[in-house]
Parts: C-alpha cells; sequence; structure tokens
C-alpha cells in the first residue's frame, strides 16, 4: 500500500482563518517530500518542498512542518481565501525508488466565505 | 516561462485501441515523468523519461511505453486500452533527474475507455 497518508479527507475553513492540512508517512527512508494544490479540472500545483534535512520551511502565506521522529508532515495556510479550495496532496520522494513521487489521497480544503 | 503543456485535453478511445499522448516540458526541464491519476485519488507513478531513456518505471504493465525526444519533449503510448485505463494522465517536468528537484505538472489528458 501506499506510505503517505492524510489524516482528514476534507476540510472546512472560514475565510481569513488558518488552514492545517497533515500528512503522515511510513518510510524512513523518505528525504524529499512536495506539497500540492489541484483544482477540478487543473494538474497538481506546485506549493512547497522541503527537504529531511529540515524541520520548517516557509513561503507566501504557506508553512510545511516536517516532523521525522513521527514522520509527520503539515502544511500551514494563513489568512485562507476562497481561491485556496482545492485538493492538496503531499507527495514524497523515497530513496533509491528512481526518483518518483508517491502521493496521498488528498484533503479537499473548502473555504468559506 | 512556458509551463508543461499537454495535449490532447480529452479523448475517448475503445477497449483494445491504442492511444498516444503528448507532453512538451517547462522551458530549461530535461526530465519528464509520467502519472495515471484515477477519480478521486492521487497520481500514480508511471514513468520517468531522462536522455531519451527510460529512467524508473512504476508498477504499469509494458503496454504503457514511452519516448522521450532530444527537445525533451515526450509521448505516452497504452495499447490494447482497458476500461481500468479511463483515469487523468499527468506529465510533470524537472530540472533534472535528482530526487530532490520539484516536479511540475500540466493540466493533463482526460482518457475516457469506452
Amino acid at each position: 500500500g501506499e506510505s503517505v497518508g492524510l489524516h482528514l479527507p476534507t476540510l472546512s475553513v472560514q475565510e481569513g482563518d488558518n488552514s492545517i492540512i497533515n500528512c503522515a508517512y511510513s518510510n524512513s527512508a523518505s528525504d524529499y517530500f512536495i506539497w500540492y494544490k489541484q483544482e477540478s479540472g487543473k494538474g497538481p500545483q506546485f506549493i512547497i518542498d522541503i527537504r529531511s534535512n529540515m524541520d520548517k520551511r516557509q513561503g507566501q502565506r504557506v508553512t510545511v512542518l516536517l516532523n521525522k521522529t513521527v514522520k509527520h508532515l503539515s502544511l500551514q495556510i494563513a489568512a485562507t481565501q476562497p481561491g485556496d479550495s482545492a485538493v492538496y496532496f503531499c507527495a514524497e520522494n523515497i530513496r533509491g525508488s528512481n526518483y518518483k513521487l508517491t502521493f496521498g489521497k488528498g484533503t479537499l480544503l473548502t473555504v468559506n466565505p | 516561462e512556458t509551463g508543461v503543456t499537454q495535449s490532447p485535453t480529452h479523448l475517448i478511445k475503445t477497449r483494445g485501441q491504442q492511444v498516444t499522448l503528448r507532453c512538451s516540458s517547462q522551458s530549461g526541464h530535461n526530465t519528464v515523468s509520467w502519472y495515471q491519476q484515477a477519480l478521486g485519488q492521487g497520481p500514480q507513478f508511471i514513468f520517468q523519461y531522462y536522455r531519451e531513456e527510460e529512467n524508473g518505471r512504476g508498477n504499469f504493465p509494458p503496454r504503457f511505453s514511452g519516448l522521450q525526444f532530444p527537445n525533451y519533449s515526450s509521448e505516452l503510448n497504452v495499447n490494447a486500452l482497458e476500461l481500468d485505463d479511463s483515469a487523468l494522465y499527468l506529465c510533470a517536468s524537472s530540472l533534472g533527474p535528482t530526487e530532490d528537484q520539484p516536479q511540475h505538472f500540466g493540466d493533463g489528458t482526460r482518457l475516457s475507455i469506452l
């Protein structure tokens, strides 16, 4: 089975609130992680990545946290906007896996105005 | 900077037929990966091409094959189509075939098998 999974399949937040999307992985050889956003009818859009030698990385309104001890990844979106509504995937690259990305099933984020 | 482009956007085929999907990589990217995304699921890795050769493959049968051209564009070919092949086929390109290069996706080809 897939080693990348998500705690919640759906998340509904109010506009302006902060959102946190969680992801668990099981392979200790995973050394690179990416968060993607996929809107309806479109391909996954790169949001932010993090390498396993880091615990935190920040982008514009987004922060990714990596806890290697419990094999957990999270994406925090600050001041969530209606345009953030989409399915969010975490993807991992497992060392020695020929560079393929392994995706979880995704979390549907709905932002209510 | 031109992003990843795929053609066609939609395609309808019948069982047993063959299909070719096309992908142009993002400017400056020399590595192309193909993924299959079933409805409600995350993308599944099919294979990757680098320097015109297959550089890694997922759990897909040999009837899924590909090509990469000198300009880094790529094709995905699927023979003997089955109903379960109905999916969104995504192409992603990256700066190189290393593990820490983010892959950037196109909007995919929606393939329906009747």
